[in-house]
């Protein structure tokens, strides 16, 4: 089956910095979406982005379909984006897989 | 709120029972999906369901089983639980295949 990687596994960040989450994927897809897991363990919807570049707020994200990768750039971090980012993947007729997600600690 | 409402969000019981977690998908959506997440884990494909027929099985356990119903609401049935099956379930929907997907608040799984 599909393999999703995400780098870096953990990242921690003073407040204010900037940062890049990386997701390799070994196959093409049909699907690629961005999910923050909160320390409750809540998965809230980042971005839904199979190919192209979108922006919200602080966040932004670019998936490069034929390279096979996607990016998520958070700027200016706060203390509340601290969390899991995970990158999941779908493909005709298979199931959402998931990367095993990158855990972002952001210090006051 | 994503609109994808799961019951119970927690769940204590014994080894050896059996439960039933419940998932009401987004109004109109009609994929289903179920995920398990152990302490400090990723997220584990279960199963998904596509208007009423099972898409795609992952490493479902067979004590495990799934449904969805012509309301298009979906149950998974957990028997003979084991310690092991503690965890955090998830349950998404999608409005059809390859779409995006929004994910209920999970049930918080305890077996004592």
């Amino acid at each position: 089956g599909i393999q999703v990687e995400q780098s870096p596994p953990d990242l921690i960040l003073q407040e204010g910095a900037n940062s890049t989450l990386r997701c390799n994927f070994s196959d093409s897809v049909n699907n690629l979406q961005w999910f923050h897991q909160n320390p409750w363990g809540q998965l809230i919807n980042l971005f839904y982005i199979p190919s192209g570049t979108k922006q919200n707020g602080r966040l932004s994200a670019t998936t490069v379909a034929t390279e096979r990768y996607s990016l998520l750039y958070i700027s200016s971090s706060q203390t509340t984006d601290s969390g899991v980012y995970f990158c999941a993947v779908e493909q005709s007729n298979n199931d959402m897989r998931f990367g095993a997600g990158t855990r972002l600690t952001v210090k006051p | 709120d994503s609109g994808v409402t799961q019951t119970p969000k927690h769940l204590i019981t014994a080894t050896g029972q059996r439960v039933t977690l419940r998932c009401s998908p987004r109004s109109g959506d009609l994929s289903v999906y179920w995920y398990q997440q152990s302490l400090d884990q990723g997220l584990q494909f279960l199963i998904q369901y596509y208007n009423g027929e099972e898409r795609a099985k992952g490493n479902i356990l067979e004590r495990f089983s799934a449904q969805q119903f012509p309301d298009l609401h979906s149950e998974l049935n957990l028997s003979s639980l084991e310690l092991g099956d503690s965890a955090l379930y998830f349950c998404a929907s999608s409005a059809l295949m390859n779409t995006e997907a929004f994910f209920g608040q999970g049930t918080r799984l305890t077996v004592v």
